[in-house]
């Protein structure tokens, strides 16, 4: 069984720049929910994608957007970064309905 | 919206000690999951636990539904057992539109000493 994995590990970008971070999801979960840790704090939830559409969504701005592949990968993109958006953005699969969730070591962003 | 909240925010043990870490939510819940955050970032999941009690080696893990609290147990702390412990849950009575994702609590910082 694979798990879920993400890339890349490590990104540094200039705010005002855009980025896309990539995620695979757990072998047989079709569900992919994105999150975004700030130093010290616990993650908060962007949205979730499920059959390739977005179906919920945190508290964060539309220049945060998202893709689902046929695959169930899933792709974060954040357009005009800014720096209060440097961050450990992790991803999570799980089976649709409120399962349990599987996350991936993350992609760390830094944004100067 | 639910709110998690986790107790001690820090604590300190020698080695071979036991500790109870606590999680409270303000909502009933579909999903209640005990995660380790490593030193790289990764969220290691250690307990899916909506209800009941279950347990795994030196850890176990209770959730009182009724009372909306979630208790995590480790016997016989070991230093890599150091690290960050979140709890995170799903409520149940959500009414936005759409899908809603886990709500974290602020964490648990455990120092295992040898």
């Amino acid at each position: 069984e694979t798990g879920v994995t993400q890339s890349p590990t490590h990104l540094i970008k200039t705010r005002g720049q855009q980025v896309t971070l990539r995620c695979s999801s757990q072998s047989g979960h079709n569900t992919v929910s994105w999150y975004q840790q700030a130093l010290g704090q616990g993650p908060q939830f962007i949205f979730q994608y499920y059959r390739e559409e977005e179906n919920g969504r945190g508290n964060f701005p539309p220049r945060f957007s998202g893709l689902q592949f046929p695959n169930y990968s899933s792709e974060l993109n954040v357009n005009a970064l800014e720096l209060d958006d440097s961050a450990l953005y992790l991803c999570a699969s799980s089976l649709a309905g409120g399962g349990e969730q599987y996350f991936g070591p993350g992609t760390r962003l830094t944004v100067t | 919206g639910i709110q998690v909240e986790q107790s001690p925010p820090d604590l300190i043990l020698q080695e071979g000690a036991n500790s109870t870490l606590r999680c409270n939510f303000s909502d009933s819940v579909n999903n209640l999951q005990w995660f380790h955050q490593n030193p790289w970032g990764q969220l290691i999941n250690l307990f899916y636990i909506p209800s009941g009690t279950k347990q795994n080696g030196r850890l176990s893990a209770t959730t009182v539904a009724t009372e909306r609290y979630s208790l995590l147990y480790i016997s016989s702390s070991q230093t890599t057992d150091s690290g960050v412990y979140f709890c995170a849950a799903l409520s149940a009575t959500y009414s936005g539109g759409g899908a809603d994702g886990l709500t974290f609590g602020k964490g648990t910082h455990l120092i295992i000493q040898p």
